[in-house]
């Protein structure tokens, strides 16, 4: 069975930081990965996404992810972090072919000026 | 904006009673997939329709159900409702592909409370 864990629960960083938030996953073959952000009171928006190719992906926002598969991990990244960006962010793993994706727990985000 | 559309948007209800949520899935999608959102709990995965018919089943309670209509809109029935069926209710859509593609686009979301 596939699983995500996303050991942060709360990261606090400063306006201008640089941020990774932490992503594994368990997934026997090739997994497909996401990042989604919720911010307050809203749905989720995805924020990249990897199926194959090139192990580091752009998404939006400025945000970047990288897949190693040696570490299960897919950790998410931004150079420098904008007070916007406090949100809730979500990694999620799906199956070739199985369209159930699963999601972590969640990191909550807080920027402070 | 997503394409996705849930409503409605907050539903106050009381225990017993039974609600009933709408999703419509982006045009094109043929997927529409129900989560659950709670505090204790996190972003469960409920049920998982294609193109009208039952693919995957998640944590979903016996006191709930669902369907996906001719036009792709879906719907989710929750009977009996308890305290802690509060939660937020989101519907997401995404186009299957061969190869199974899989990104899902999220709905704003039905705040559900039961007092």
């Amino acid at each position: 069975a596939q699983s995500v864990t996303q050991p942060d629960i709360h990261i606090t960083v400063s306006e201008g930081a640089s941020l990774e938030l932490r992503c594994n996953y368990s997934y026997g073959a090739t997994p497909y990965l996401f990042w989604y952000v919720q911010s307050p009171g809203q749905g989720l928006q995805l924020l990249l996404k990897y199926f194959s190719g090139d192990t580091l992906v752009q998404g939006i926002k400025g945000f970047e992810a990288e897949f190693k598969r040696s570490q299960s991990s897919f950790n998410l990244r931004k150079p420098s972090v904008h007070w916007s960006d406090a949100a809730e962010y979500f990694c999620a793993v799906g199956a070739r072919g199985n369209q159930k994706v699963t999601f972590g727990t969640g990191t909550k985000l807080q920027v402070i000026p | 904006d997503s394409g996705v559309t849930q409503t409605p948007k907050h539903l106050i209800t009381a225990t017993g009673q039974r609600v009933t949520l709408r999703c419509s899935p982006r045009s094109g999608d043929l997927s529409v997939y129900w989560y659950q959102q709670s505090l204790d709990q996190g972003l469960q995965f409920l049920i998982h329709y294609y193109n009208g018919e039952e693919r995957a089943k998640g944590n979903i309670l016996e006191r709930f159900s669902a369907q996906q209509f001719p036009d792709l809109h879906s719907e989710l029935n929750l009977s009996s409702l308890e305290l802690g069926d509060s939660a937020l209710y989101f519907c997401a859509s995404s186009v299957d592909l061969a190869g199974g593609l899989n990104e899902q686009f999220f709905g704003p979301g039905t705040r559900l409370t039961v007092l």
